[in-house]
């Protein structure tokens, strides 16, 4: 079944990088959009990112255009967010997730989260 | 953007009664809409897509509808494995959460 597993989270301070990777499986990752979304206990649940399943296209929520990019590796069946200029609001569980098939727009999988936290 | 509203943000039910979610949108979403599970420490969990449809191995106690800005999960006869937090989730223009509601044991 469909895995989608994590990693790169941690504390980083204000004004640094780190970049979360997402490694997949289950599926055929090189056909699916792939999206990372976040969720924090004041904000609840937001989008962050959307990718193409050929990398034509790559979107972005405003709060990170220009300090976040997505890319994926499909020979690596790896999903990444780079993430820039970290500021405390950046602080949350990152999610990956996968687009549904066919016609509809939904996440139909999750994986389950890492934890980034910035702080000085 | 278009804004999510959930209500009630807390809903207090017995087990194997009838809950009843809503989900309004700011501005139509036609039927592009789902529904999500969380419980603590896990991830969100598909339970309903397009408005109706449920997900994969999705009980059937599990119903959605609604279409336009106004939207209802509900669940028939609550078990003990339903309390959780649910979200909505609009992904006609872009995609925005809603703040969720806590169906708590009663």
């Amino acid at each position: 079944q469909v895995q989608l597993v994590e990693s790169g989270g941690g504390v980083v301070q204000p004004g640094r990088s780190l970049r979360l990777s997402c490694a997949a499986s289950g599926f055929t990752f090189s056909t699916y959009g792939m999206h990372w979304v976040r969720q924090t206990a004041g904000k609840g649940l937001e989008w962050v990112a959307i990718i193409s399943y050929d990398v034509s296209h790559k979107y972005y929520a405003d709060s990170v255009k220009g300090r976040f990019t997505i890319s994926r590796d499909n020979s690596k069946n790896t999903l990444y967010l780079e993430m820039n200029s970290l500021r405390a609001e950046d602080t949350a569980v990152y999610y990956c997730a996968k687009r549904a098939d066919g016609a509809s727009n939904h996440f139909d999988s999750w994986g389950q989260g890492t934890l980034v936290t910035v702080s000085s | 953007e278009i804004m999510m509203t959930q209500s009630p943000a807390t809903l207090s039910v017995s087990p194997g009664e009838r809950a009843t979610l809503s989900c309004r949108t700011s501005q139509s979403v036609s039927s592009n809409l789902a529904w999500y599970q969380q419980k603590p420490g896990q991830a969100p969990r598909l339970l309903i897509y397009d408005a109706s449809t449920r997900a994969t191995g999705i009980p059937a106690r599990f119903s959605g509808s609604g279409s336009g800005t106004e939207f209802t999960l509900t669940i028939s006869s609550l078990q003990s494995e339903d309390f959780a937090v649910y979200y909505c989730q609009q992904y006609n223009n872009w995609y925005t959460f809603g703040q969720g509601t806590k169906l708590e044991i009663k």
